[in-house]
């Protein structure tokens, strides 16, 4: 059983357009992120959720809105797509608490052209 | 500003060479220290990790070394294998506080 799954793991799309990509956990963790890396590699968090509530919102354009049905999932909605936003996204989730690891899903290549 | 970095960006090693990657931290309140590997499509995922009271923690192949007062630690890959090809990245976090990820490495052992 995969523990963190994303949907779609490739998404193509053109600018303008509005894409969302989903994220499940079942490994019970209470806390959910969304993660960015760049052609660098470089990771920089978007955003975090503990048991259904944003905690971390990292300067992210109004472009990008997560939602969280459930501590279980946490999604994530990208309106008006811009080049920029091209990007592998990368789910993850944890126990809140000190030296708790982060368990990442394998990642959404997006393509804005 | 960055709060932890690491170096070198890249790093080529001969089959059964040493990898040697170096991360430095300015926040003192960090309190855990982990390694991620990721592999080419595929997620971060942990490696090994030490917290500041002790200053080495080897698993296996992989080492890391901690110096609390230079306020750095090092991942050292004895041994190393084109298995082990991939990015590491190392990171530090203060309690329940978000995890701070250094830019990462890309290595390549030579086969």
């Amino acid at each position: 059983d995969t523990a963190v799954s994303q949907t779609p793991k490739y998404l193509v799309t053109q600018m303008g357009n509005d894409k969302s990509i989903k994220c499940e956990q079942n490994l019970g963790h209470d806390t959910m992120y969304w993660y960015k890396q760049d052609s660098k590699k470089f990771l920089k968090i978007m955003f975090s959720y503990n048991n259904k509530e944003l905690i971390i919102n990292e300067t992210v354009p109004n472009r990008f809105s997560p939602k969280s049905p459930d501590k279980a999932h946490l999604n994530l909605h990208i309106n008006s797509l811009e080049l920029g936003d091209s990007a592998v996204y990368f789910c993850a989730s944890q126990w809140t608490g000190k030296s708790s690891p982060l368990h990442f899903g394998n990642g959404t290549r997006l393509t804005v052209t | 500003q960055q709060q932890v970095k690491q170096s070198p960006q890249s790093l080529i090693v001969q089959k059964g060479g040493i990898s040697i990657i170096n991360c430095a931290y300015e926040n003192t309140a960090f309190d855990y220290f982990p390694w991620y590997q990721q592999f080419p499509g595929k997620g971060p995922a942990l490696l090994i990790a030490i917290r500041p009271d002790v200053s080495e923690k080897k698993e296996g192949r992989f080492t890391i070394s901690f110096n609390k007062s230079a306020k750095q630690f090092s991942l050292h890959i004895m041994d190393s294998q084109p298995g082990d090809s991939a990015t590491y990245f190392c990171a530090a976090s203060r309690g329940d506080d978000k995890i701070i990820f250094g830019k990462g490495t890309r290595l390549h052992i030579l086969p």
